[in-house]
C-alpha cells in the first residue's frame, strides 16, 4: 500500500514570501490532516478535512493560512505571507475509520525554513 | 478543548531497563489514545493505541494502560534497545470524528 505522499520535501523562503505544500494521501483515506510540528513540540493540528468538508479549522491561523481539497482527495496547504515563526515542518496524514476505530497515517512532512 | 500534558521530556536508560511515559487529559469524551514513534528527522508512526473500553493493550515489548477514572495512560517499553531511541508522542482523542490532540513528547535515549 502506498503511503501519505507530500511535496516539496524541503522549502526555503523569505518572510512575506508565498510558499504552498501538497498532500497526497493513501487511497480510499477519507480524513485528511495538516499539522505543523515546531521543532522539540508535538505535532499541532492546523485542519481536519472529511472528504472535501473542513471538520476543524480552529487552530489555523487564517489571515495568512488557507487549505482546501477540492475534490475530496489531494490537498494543498498555502502560507501567505510567511512570517519566521512559521519554520517548521508541516506534516500531512490520513486515516480511514473502520465502526469507531480510526487508524491515522502519516506522511513525510515538508520542511519549511523562513528567513 | 482537549489538552494532554506528557511528561518525562525526556528519558534517559539502559539497555535492557524497562522505560515508562506517560500522559493525561483533559476531556472525559476523549476515547482513543494512540502513541507514535518519531525517529530524528522521520515521520511519525503508529505503535500501539488503546480505547476506553479496555485497561491494557500489549504488543511484544510495549504496552500501554489506561485509566479512564483519573485520565491517564502510559507507555511502557520492557527490555529497551538503542533501536528504541526516538521521540514518544502520546495523543488523544474521540475515535469516529477524530480530532486528535498530541502531548509535547518525550525523548527517550537508550544507551548501549
Amino acid at each position: 500500500e502506498a503511503g501519505v505522499a507530500q511535496s516539496p520535501r524541503y522549502k526555503i523562503i523569505e518572510k512575506r514570501q508565498s510558499v504552498a505544500f501538497w498532500c497526497n494521501p493513501i487511497s480510499g483515506h477519507a480524513t485528511l490532516y495538516w499539522y505543523q510540528q515546531i521543532l522539540g513540540q508535538g505535532p499541532k493540528l492546523l485542519i481536519q478535512f472529511q472528504n472535501n468538508g473542513v471538520v476543524d479549522d480552529s487552530q489555523l491561523p487564517k489571515d495568512r493560512f488557507s487549505a482546501e481539497r477540492l475534490k475530496g482527495v489531494d490537498s494543498t496547504l498555502k502560507i501567505q505571507p510567511a512570517k519566521l515563526e512559521d519554520s517548521a515542518v508541516y506534516l500531512c496524514a490520513s486515516s480511514y475509520t473502520r465502526g469507531a476505530q480510526e487508524t491515522q497515517y502519516f506522511g513525510p512532512g515538508t520542511r519549511l525554513l523562513v528567513l | 478543548g482537549e489538552n494532554v500534558e506528557q511528561h518525562p521530556s525526556t528519558l534517559s536508560v539502559q539497555e535492557g531497563d524497562s522505560a515508562v511515559i506517560k500522559c493525561t487529559y483533559s476531556d472525559s469524551a476523549s476515547n482513543y489514545f494512540p502513541w507514535y514513534k518519531q525517529e530524528l528527522g522521520k515521520r511519525p508512526q503508529l505503535i500501539i493505541d488503546i480505547r476506553s473500553n479496555v485497561g491494557e493493550k500489549k504488543d511484544q515489548r510495549i504496552a500501554v494502560t489506561l485509566n479512564k477514572t483519573a485520565k491517564h495512560f502510559s507507555l511502557h517499553i520492557t527490555e529497551t534497545q538503542p533501536e528504541d531511541s526516538a521521540v514518544y508522542f502520546c495523543a488523544a482523542g474521540v475515535g469516529g470524528s477524530y480530532i486528535p490532540t498530541f502531548g509535547r513528547g518525550t525523548s527517550l535515549i537508550v544507551h548501549p
